[in-house]
């Protein structure tokens, strides 16, 4: 069964750093993309960025750009999301999502995200 | 960045009915467009890809249209389990932009 299961929820203060894990289980990570979206409360859904599985090439929303990082270990078949300098405004649920059929970009722009992790929340506040 | 509207906000309708959701573009973006369905508590799920292209596994009621800056999610015969809220995505230029959602209530 293919999945993709997250690390659980954190509570940080503002001006730290948050790590959200995303493991796959039922397919090899090198083989898709892994775009990062995240809600905010009553809010819509927000692009942060996406990962080549296999190559590690990186995306990322400009308004982010500086203070989010992704990466992967092929190793482990797990996608990390690091966002830094925290503030109220990133309380959210962050969700991992399989992008397209291939590792490659383009797969994702055009097939979407078939395959989501169950969110992690992201609460900041002092 | 690409602006997408969608309308109507939420609607109200009953099971059997005919539901229509539209998405438009601030420019044109040929067919890059994603519909994902949202319910309270879980992670979106994908309904259609390309516009119009129904993702497998998902009832054939849901049908996608629309090129350019004009979109259409339709779900032909409403059941209960289709309350949630639709989102519309583009994925033709970075970054990825969402519509801000329909809520449907049955």
């Amino acid at each position: 069964q293919v999945q993709l299961v997250q690390s659980g929820g954190e509570v940080k203060k503002p001006g730290a750093s948050v790590k959200v894990s995303c493991k796959a289980s039922g397919y090899t990570l090198s083989s898709h993309g892994i775009t990062w979206v995240r809600q905010a409360p009553g809010q819509g859904l927000e692009w942060i960025g996406w990962i080549h599985g296999y190559s590690g090439n990186t995306k990322y929303a400009q308004n982010l750009q500086g203070r989010v990082t992704v990466t992967r270990d092929t190793s482990t078949n797990t996608a990390y999301m690091e966002l830094r300098s925290l503030r109220s405004d990133d309380t959210a649920v962050y969700y991992c999502a399989r992008g397209g059929r291939a590792a490659a970009y383009d797969s994702a722009r055009y097939y979407g995200m078939d395959v989501w992790g169950q969110g992690t929340t992201v609460t900041v506040s002092s | 960045d690409i602006q997408m509207t969608q309308s109507p906000s939420s609607l109200s309708a009953s099971v059997g009915d005919r539901v229509t959701i539209t998405c438009r573009a601030s420019q044109s973006m040929s067919t890059y467009l994603t519909w994902y369905q949202k319910k309270p508590g879980q992670a979106p799920r994908l309904l259609i890809y390309a516009a119009s292209h129904l993702q497998s596994g998902v009832p054939s009621r849901f049908n996608g249209s629309g090129s350019g800056t004009d979109f259409t999610l339709t779900i032909t015969s409403l059941q209960p389990e289709d309350s949630a809220t639709y989102h519309c995505q583009q994925s033709y230029n970075d970054p990825w932009t969402f519509g801000q959602g329909t809520k449907v209530e049955i």
